[in-house]
């Protein structure tokens, strides 16, 4: 069936690091794929999103781009703050709703 | 814009009492939904409705109820709480305009002893 996979965590970073975190999922046709973010004692919030094949969304310096022929969508970024600490949820638009990942937690160290 | 709103932010409640959990958007969009999320755990979709009147089972529906009378509220019903029920409790919302992204409420923390 429809299914989101990210990579198990918890990940531990060091401050400036370089970050992937693998996302891939199984559907039906191309859907719109996001990333959303968790920081502690909050609700979900989006931080980047694309809705077509080979599209990248991008924002606070986090990339993901939609790769079809993987059915992939991995986040990364270039140098990791402490401030990135947060749980990360990588889901796909399914039939009138969102099929999200199990998360990811993220912890920065300075 | 307010966005999504939940009331209240903590509940504690005893085995067996009733409470509603309140969700209110101001972005007339058509879809909310319900979701739990118990510690250290993902997402699990309570219900959602994709319009006023209707309304549709998620994943774990047992034990909740739901109603939508206007677009703007989808209230959550817990008739008997029961332990297995303490969790956050997130309501969010979305149209079609924005492509399915999801906005989120603060959550309800609710603990049943």
């Amino acid at each position: 069936g429809n299914s989101v996979t990210q990579m198990e965590g918890p990940v531990t970073l060091s401050e400036e690091a370089f970050l992937t975190i693998n996302c891939t999922y199984t559907a039906t046709g191309y859907p719109s794929l996001f990333w959303y973010v968790q920081y502690p004692g909050e609700g979900l919030q989006l931080l980047l999103k694309a809705t077509k094949a080979d599209d990248k969304g991008s924002n606070k310096g986090f990339e993901a781009t939609y790769r079809k022929e993987t059915t992939s969508f991995h986040l990364e970024k270039g140098s990791v703050q402490v401030s990135d600490s947060a749980v990360y949820f990588c889901a796909y638009q399914g039939a009138q709703k969102l099929v999200f990942g199990q998360g990811t937690r993220l912890t920065i160290n300075p | 814009n307010a966005g999504v709103t939940q009331t209240p932010k903590f509940r504690i409640l005893k085995i067996g009492q009733s409470m509603t959990l309140q969700c209110t958007q101001d972005m007339n969009h058509n879809y909310m939904y319900w979701y739990r999320q118990d510690p250290g755990m993902g997402l699990k979709l309570i219900y959602y409705s994709v319009g006023a009147g209707i309304t549709d089972k998620g994943e774990v529906p047992n034990g909740y109820n739901v109603s939508r009378s206007t677009t703007e509220d989808f209230p959550l019903r817990l008739e008997l709480a029961a332990p297995s029920q303490t969790s956050v409790y997130f309501c969010a919302s979305t149209g079609i305009a924005n492509s399915y992204e999801q906005y989120f409420g603060p959550g309800t923390r609710l603990t049943v002893t």
